[in-house]
């Protein structure tokens, strides 16, 4: 079964730029999460989408935003970029349901560096 | 408040010695807990689920409800298990992953 996968794979942006990055989840799932992963805040989480419908949502300011569509891949649009956005966007994976349907699986992230 | 600690950025030891790689959470209710793994240039992968009781690569964990923890053990590590560990829960039912900030496990040869 294919794994999941994200692009493009890296992007440099400039400072105001938008950007929109791409998940591709494993065929039958149709979870998926967003998460940003820096150096000095690690692992958080941006959001989740699940039958085209975000359903959770973390501590993030509205220049995130995302969508999913009907085959259940996955964007994730920021806007006005700034320089704190650099960071390695992970998108994950999961059923969503059945006892191992919490289990996420990771692409292997877009590095996005912003300029 | 939901939260994952993992207390050392860093646990360097000799192949072939025990490995214990510290987590514990806050969390009211039952959580769902895993330990991901991600090993240098690959992605980030599940290497164990506390539901299943299972043994991967050596490694185990045990849930632990009245200390809160999660701890990974290896009675004996090998070279190929460095890497940097992380120690996550799920609030039921969402799709909300939190993390611990990671340990990096250093084995030496």
């Amino acid at each position: 079964k294919a794994g999941v996968t994200q692009t493009p794979r890296y992007l440099i942006k400039t400072r105001g730029q938008q950007v929109t990055l791409s998940c591709s989840p494993i065929s039958g799932h149709r979870s998926v999460s967003w998460y940003q992963q820096t150096p000095g805040q690690g692992l958080q989480f941006l959001f989740e989408y699940f039958s085209e419908t975000q359903r959770n949502k973390g501590n993030f300011p509205g220049r995130f935003s995302g969508r999913q569509f009907s085959n259940s891949r996955s964007e994730m649009n920021v806007s006005t970029l700034e320089l704190g956005d650099s960071a390695l966007y992970l998108c994950a994976s999961s059923f969503r349901s059945g006892r191992f349907g919490n289990e996420q699986f990771f692409g292997p992230g877009t590095r996005l560096t912003v300029l | 408040a939901q939260r994952v600690t993992q207390p050392e950025k860093l646990l360097s030891v000799f192949k072939g010695a025990p490995v214990e790689l510290k987590c514990n959470y806050s969390y009211s209710g039952s959580p769902e807990l895993f330990w991901y793994v991600q090993y240098s240039r690959q992605r980030l992968q599940l290497l164990l689920r506390h539901i299943s009781r299972e043994s991967i690569k050596g490694f185990t964990a045990d849930l632990n409800k009245g200390e809160t923890s999660f701890h990974l053990k290896k009675p004996f590590a090998q070279e190929e298990d460095s890497a940097m560990y992380y120690c996550a829960l799920i609030a039921s039912n969402t799709g909300k992953l939190i993390f611990g900030q990671g340990t990096t496990l250093q084995v030496k040869p």
